[in-house]
């Protein structure tokens, strides 16, 4: 399994942008790159995926390096909301055979007002 | 409340004794998965089914641990003979094949506490 790298913890101030990498350096052609991130006490939620191209949701936005062994996610304005456990993970083609989610460590982002 | 749901929040039991938990999916979602999360680490795959099929299982889940999805609906992970090496948060997740993306959704999770 493509195996992540991220920052174990990261700070912010509140409104300010933060931007998380993760280092993906084993990834393949078909690997897809998704972003979730827990709340505390929560279970995981889903934030943005991507391929190649970057990309924008309501939630964040997903900048992938043009070899792609690297991706940025950016918090626009980080809110005390955002204050959790992020985690950077790489997933294949979904098939019948896995569809797995692999989680590392993730990075733990603390917001300060 | 529309999304995934688990039972019981919390199970606090003896180490040898069994124990069950029950995950609601999202109603339309064919997919259902169980992780597990010890303290300071994330969540750890053990296996997932496709309707009542079950498609794949991790080689962390040892003979104790059987899960099932007996309509394609609901699920039942149990563990028999618990040990304190099992206290850990159990996550139950979602999806549907062939929505683009194909996001998992979680629920809340059961905290296990072996004593």
């Amino acid at each position: 399994d493509a195996k992540t790298t991220q920052p174990n913890s990261m700070e912010s101030n509140e409104e300010e942008p933060v931007h998380l990498p993760c280092n993906h350096s084993t990834i393949s052609g078909t690997d897809y790159i998704h972003w979730y991130r827990q709340l505390p006490s929560q279970g995981p939620e889903y934030v943005i995926h991507g391929l190649t191209s970057n990309v924008n949701n309501r939630m964040a936005s997903l900048a992938i390096a043009e070899d792609r062994k690297s991706s940025t996610l950016i918090l626009h304005r980080a809110t005390l909301r955002d204050a959790a456990v992020y985690y950077c993970i790489l997933r294949g083609s979904v098939s019948y055979n896995t569809d797995k989610l692999i989680f590392g460590t993730g990075t733990r982002l603390q917001v300060f007002p | 409340d529309t999304g995934v749901s688990q039972n019981p929040r919390h199970k606090i039991t003896k180490r040898g004794q069994n124990v069950t938990f029950r995950c609601d999916p999202i109603s339309e979602h064919n997919r259902l998965y169980w992780y597990r999360q010890t303290l300071g680490q994330g969540p750890e795959f053990l296996t997932y089914f496709q309707n009542e099929a079950q498609l794949e299982k991790s080689r962390l889940l040892s003979d104790r641990f059987s899960a099932e999805r007996p309509k394609g609906s609901f699920s039942t992970l149990e563990i028999q003979r618990t040990e304190q090496g099992d206290s850990a948060m159990y996550l139950c997740a979602s999806s549907l094949v062939g929505v683009q993306g194909y996001e998992q959704f979680f629920g809340p999770g059961t905290r296990l506490t072996v004593l």
